[in-house]
């Protein structure tokens, strides 16, 4: 168990410009989440999938933005034409639902974007 | 009205007091509540998660659970200055999608 891992850790964009983020969730968890959060806020919900599935999708998500999770394994985010608005940490998190432990979430470190 | 609001802050203690959290939530189906604990500039790291009404206990941490009144709290025993962090009340409901607050940022003075 290596933890939730996310890659890149920090990324800069000019606007404009695409970006595309992955997550590697803990490798039994068959739930992953897609959050925003910017300075002084909680987690924005964002996204989630089920295996491969993808449940739901915040009104937040506007059609810039896209979501994957092919074979239900990892998963990317990716903006496009991007906003200097979407300056913000994204965080994944997985989970196993139903699971020993409950549906308890774990993070990975998150993906800081800067939009100049 | 927000889906998880909690008291805001910033909570300022001394180091060895009890620091006490607060977190109401809005959907009374909501069957799971936790607790996460933010450094500045980290990921959330969970701590505490509670699913029945009542206490429980890890360490200095203690979570309790009222269903009836849509009240979660955490209480910090013993602060230490490397509590000094915002921590985060997360909800979730029968979908297992997790909702959170805004934070409460605690600090623990020497």
């Amino acid at each position: 168990d290596t933890g939730v891992s996310q890659d890149p850790r920090h990324k800069i964009t000019k606007r404009g410009q695409n970006v595309t983020f992955r997550c590697d969730p803990i490798s039994e968890h068959n739930r992953l989440y897609w959050y925003r959060q910017t300075l002084g806020q909680g987690p924005e919900f964002l996204t989630y999938f089920q295996n491969e599935a993808q449940l739901e999708k915040s009104r937040l998500l506007s059609d810039r933005f896209s979501a994957e999770r092919p074979k239900g394994s990892f998963s990317t985010l990716e903006i496009q034409r991007t906003e200097q608005g979407d300056s913000a940490m994204y965080l994944c998190a997985s989970s196993l639902v139903p699971g020993p432990r409950g549906p308890e979430a774990f993070f990975g470190q998150g993906t800081r974007l800067t939009v100049v | 009205q927000k889906e998880v609001e909690q008291n805001s802050g910033p909570l300022s203690v001394p180091e060895g007091a009890i620091a006490s959290l607060n977190c109401t939530y809005s959907d009374r189906g909501s069957q799971s509540f936790f607790w996460y604990r933010q450094y500045s500039g980290k990921s959330p790291e969970l701590i505490m998660s509670i699913y029945s009404n009542g206490d429980k206990e890890d360490g200095r941490f203690t979570a309790q659970l009222n269903k009836a009144s849509q009240y979660v709290s955490l209480l910090i025993r013993d602060s230490q200055p490397s509590d000094s962090a915002t921590y985060l009340c997360a909800v979730n409901g029968n979908d297992y999608k997790l909702s959170f607050g805004a934070g409460t940022t605690v600090t623990v003075r020497a």
